[in-house]
């Protein structure tokens, strides 16, 4: 079955820069989603297809996928942004939906 | 929205059936999955059913334990798991996305989650 590796956390000073990868074989075939996760909220999207930003999301959040590596990045990251964040695929040899294992951003 | 029922808890081996409620949109014009969140497992995705015919996919890892089901009259979508075990311990979503098959759309609206607790 289709794998994604994620970090399992990523630490940065509020202002700065944060990156979050998301590793599988060949994922650049394939269209990334990137969900934004608090303690006692409902996921939400925060990048889709790749490089898409959703209504409502800060243009802070930007998104790649290129060979092997999906990268969401947080531009001038401030407090709020601390949450866990998950990459997830539609893995259309397995016919299923797959995720990441989730990176914890810590400001 | 979409909004979910009330926590569980559950022992070992017996079953659990969650509703998701949805309104505010054209309820047969999209697809619903269900996803869990557990603290050793991440999220994991359960199936799909499309909310225009019933169609269902299922996971894999599950598909001998679950049922989704609709009810057009209530706009109301069931999530059904049986032979409960300590593992399926998580938090659940129902998730609207697409129509047609799973892995079109993204996933746009989510339910507020419902805490199912498996232990005897």
């Amino acid at each position: 079955s289709y794998v994604l590796t994620q970090p399992p956390s990523v630490s940065v000073a509020p202002g700065k820069t944060a990156r979050v990868t998301c590793v599988g074989d060949n994922i650049e075939t394939k269209s990334v989603h990137w969900f934004q996760l608090r303690p006692g909220q409902a996921p939400v999207v925060v990048i889709s297809y790749d490089t898409d930003l959703p209504s409502g999301i800060p243009p802070r959040f930007s998104g790649s996928n290129f060979r092997n590596t999906a990268t969401l990045t947080i531009s001038e990251v401030e407090a709020g942004d601390e949450a866990d964040y998950f990459c997830q695929v539609w893995d259309s040899s397995g016919q299923s939906y797959v995720f990441g294992s989730g990176t914890r951003v810590t400001v | 929205q979409l909004l979910q029922s009330g926590g569980e808890v559950k022992k070992p081996g017996a079953s659990v059936k969650v509703s998701c409620e949805a309104s505010g949109y054209t309820f047969t014009s999209y697809g619903i999955s269900w996803v869990r969140l557990t603290p050793g497992q991440g999220l994991e995705w359960l199936g799909w059913i499309s909310a225009y015919n019933g169609n269902t996919r299922y996971a894999q890892k599950v598909h001998d334990r679950v049922t989704l089901t609709i009810d057009k009259s209530t706009r109301t979508v069931y999530m059904e798991l049986r032979s409960l075990r300590s593992d399926d311990t998580a938090l659940y979503f129902c998730v609207r996305e697409s129509l047609a098959e799973p892995g079109i759309d993204v996933f746009d609206l989510w339910g507020q989650g419902t805490m199912v607790t498996v232990s005897s």
